[in-house]
């Protein structure tokens, strides 16, 4: 199975401003992705980052508010933007790799907009 | 709409006894079949995957699969304590995201 580092784990952050999370996976992948859980819940894909283009959003989720991006096969960062309290949440990068369908996750992070 | 349906619960039982988790899906096409447990405030942890019809068992943990009644179930025996978490059901088909149900909230009484 891959590993997978989420940083940073968590954060308070101010309406209004930005936050980068990046996901790091100890081996090549082909498919990472972003999911959302909110208290409660269970997870919502955000999207799926594709190597070299542009991500593939869900329905809800729109390429301003949460750009995403994907420079090599091990890498992915994920943007809220303009944040406001509404996106307090966890965030989690997912990952699987060629011919395998499991999905493995980072630890996650834990974001609260004050 | 792709969907997987859980019994959000909580579902109780004994230390001891068996917990029977259940699942249905939406989608004929899936293939994959996967159950996550989550403890509070942790991200989900992989403990099963499933992909043709029976049983696959590993450790106190059975998966079952019924693509004709589009079902899946996570038995759990001999429960522990330890085993008190969210379990989450999620399907998809070749390398499609997950969709996942909601989750069962199960707790095991010492």
């Amino acid at each position: 199975s891959a590993v997978i580092s989420q940083k940073p784990s968590r954060d308070i952050c101010q309406r209004g401003t930005s936050l980068t999370i990046q996901c790091q996976v100890d081996s090549q992948v082909t498919m990472m992705f972003w999911y959302r859980q909110q208290p409660g819940q269970s997870l919502t894909l955000i999207a799926t980052a594709n190597q070299g283009s542009e991500a593939t959003y869900e329905s809800g989720f729109v390429i301003d508010k949460f750009p995403i991006s994907r420079p090599n096969l091990t890498f992915s960062t994920l943007t809220v933007s303009n944040m406001s309290p509404e996106d307090s949440s966890i965030y989690l990068c997912s990952a699987s790799g060629t011919g395998i369908t499991e999905a493995f996750f980072g630890q996650g992070t834990r974001l609260t907009v004050v | 709409q792709k969907e997987v349906e859980q019994n959000s619960g909580p579902l109780s039982v004994p230390e001891g006894a068996i917990a029977s988790l259940n699942c249905t899906y939406s989608d004929r096409g899936s293939q994959s079949f996967f159950w996550y447990r989550q403890y509070s405030g942790k991200s989900p942890e992989l403990i099963m995957s499933i992909y043709s019809n029976g049983d696959k068992e590993d450790g106190r943990f059975t998966a079952q699969l019924n693509k004709a009644s589009q079902y899946v179930s996570l038995l759990i025996r001999d429960s522990q304590p330890s085993d008190s978490a969210t379990y989450l059901c999620a399907a998809n088909s070749g390398n499609t995201p997950l969709v996942f149900g909601k989750g069962t909230r199960l707790s095991v009484i010492a």
